[in-house]
């Protein structure tokens, strides 16, 4: 079965503090992932996908298929970030859907 | 230039009742998805249209059914509400499937009460 699992509801870092939202993934095939963002008031949009492998608002994530992880990262967090997170797995089974987690909100502090 | 739209934004219905709800994806886009948001929860995947077929359906019942119009508009349809449809429905669309023509763009969703 596919499952997406992201273990924190909740994350609360000082602002200019490293953050790590985590992400692990169970899937048979060969994962495509993405992390979501949904700032207060502001529909869910995409932050960045593991195919593009490119740094989005310096975030960036890594696909892990050894630890099935997808983990973000930012190495100094901005108040700004403050969201919340998902992450999701297409699921070629499903028309390409996605499949989501249930998500991690992110504080940034000052 | 507009993104995905969805309407109404907001309804509440009583349990038992029919509910419409409606989607315009963006220009260009020929394929939309259907997802439902519980509160705490992150989005559950329903249905996927691509060129007006049905493509995919997630774990729903057949309470739930959706379709998509020619000009690529979509509508997700759910009878005999019950409290447990209280949600907020998003639509996506994408450009297509596979590779980067599915990455999917998200309306603002129509949160649905139902009493």
């Amino acid at each position: 079965a596919q499952r997406v699992t992201q273990p924190e509801k909740l994350l609360s870092v000082f602002k200019g503090a490293p953050v790590e939202l985590k992400c692990n993934y169970s899937y048979s095939g060969s994962p495509e992932l993405f992390w979501y963002v949904q700032y207060s008031r502001q529909r869910l949009q995409l932050l960045l996908r593991h195919i593009s492998r490119e740094s989005i608002k310096g975030f960036t994530a890594d696909l892990n298929k050894g630890e099935t992880s997808f983990h973000l990262k930012k190495p100094f967090a901005q108040e700004e970030d403050s969201a919340m997170y998902y992450c999701a797995l297409k699921s070629e089974n499903s028309g390409y859907a996605l499949n989501f987690g249930k998500g991690t909100s992110l504080l940034v502090t000052p | 230039d507009a993104g995905v739209t969805q309407s109404p934004t907001h309804l509440i219905k009583t349990r038992g009742q029919q509910v419409t709800l409606r989607c315009s994806p963006i220009s260009g886009h020929k394929s939309v998805s259907w997802y439902q948001q519980v509160l705490g929860q992150g989005p559950q995947f329903i249905f996927q249209y691509y060129e007006k077929e049905e493509r995919g359906r997630g774990n729903f019942p057949d309470r739930f059914s959706a379709r998509q119009f020619p000009n690529y508009s979509s509508e997700l349809n759910v009878n005999a509400l019950l409290l447990g449809d209280s949600a907020l429905y998003l639509c996506a669309s994408s450009l297509g499937q596979g590779g980067s023509k599915n990455i999917q763009y998200f309306g603002a969703g129509t949160r649905l009460s139902v009493l």
